[in-house]
């Protein structure tokens, strides 16, 4: 598989702050790319998703930058709240498979 | 939205004895399904492309014939894991493309299933 790296690994973030969390990717023929939020001992969820010909997408406190000439994404959180504690994974996918990023760990402290 | 099940969510098995679990969609059919692995703290691995109605494709050094994939209907996809170990303690967790969706790339994933193998 494809590797996408992911930073960083853990991120402590006080309520109401941004979070942000950034990939990087090789394969240029990624096409989609999806972020999955993932609760302990549940499978991940959708987040929030961007296309390569798209630079910024936002749904409601989550943002994705895309920068495809430097093959880097990432994932801003505003306003950051408890319930947002989870584990995050950027990935990369085309035809087959994702191509999950390493993941990171984020805590919300009040 | 589109729904994927798993069942069982966990189970514990004897060392050599095989374990089946069934990732279904509910409500889209899934002409291709995927299984992941996921071992603790670390993220998900994919093992196999599940493709209705042929074989299964394997990701590189996931062993065919001890990860079983049977992909009978549009609804269903199995893995059994042949005579288990207890290295094959893990989260799996399959998922689904619909298709027919807005979203053709987007993958909708079950819950997960737990496996201890004693």
């Amino acid at each position: 598989q494809q590797q996408v790296k992911q930073s960083p690994q853990s991120l402590i973030v006080q309520k109401g702050g941004i979070s942000i969390i950034n990939c990087a990717y090789e394969n240029t023929a990624f096409d989609y790319f999806p972020w999955y939020q993932q609760f302990p001992g549940k499978g991940p969820a959708l987040l929030i998703a961007i296309r390569p010909d798209v630079s910024e997408k936002k749904e409601g406190r989550f943002t994705i930058s895309f920068n495809k000439s430097a093959k880097q994404f990432s994932l801003h959180i505003m306003d950051s709240q408890p319930g947002d504690s989870a584990t995050y994974f950027c990935a990369a996918t085309v035809a087959g498979g994702v191509t999950f990023g390493t993941g990171t760990k984020l805590q919300v402290i009040p | 939205g589109a729904v994927v099940s798993q069942h069982p969510s966990w189970v514990i098995c004897k060392s050599g004895t095989s374990v089946k679990i069934e990732c279904r969609s509910l409500d889209f059919q899934a002409t291709t399904m995927f299984w992941y692995r996921q071992f603790p703290k670390q993220s998900l691995m994919l093992m196999a492309t599940s493709n209705e109605g042929s074989k299964a494709t394997y990701e590189q050094g996931v062993e065919k014939d001890k990860f079983l994939i049977n992909h009978a209907s549009l609804t269903l996809s199995t893995l059994t894991v042949t005579s288990a170990h207890p290295e094959d303690s893990s989260f799996y967790i399959c998922s689904a493309r619909d298709r027919s969706g807005p979203s053709y790339n987007e993958q909708f994933f079950g819950p997960g299933t737990r496996l201890t193998v004693l």
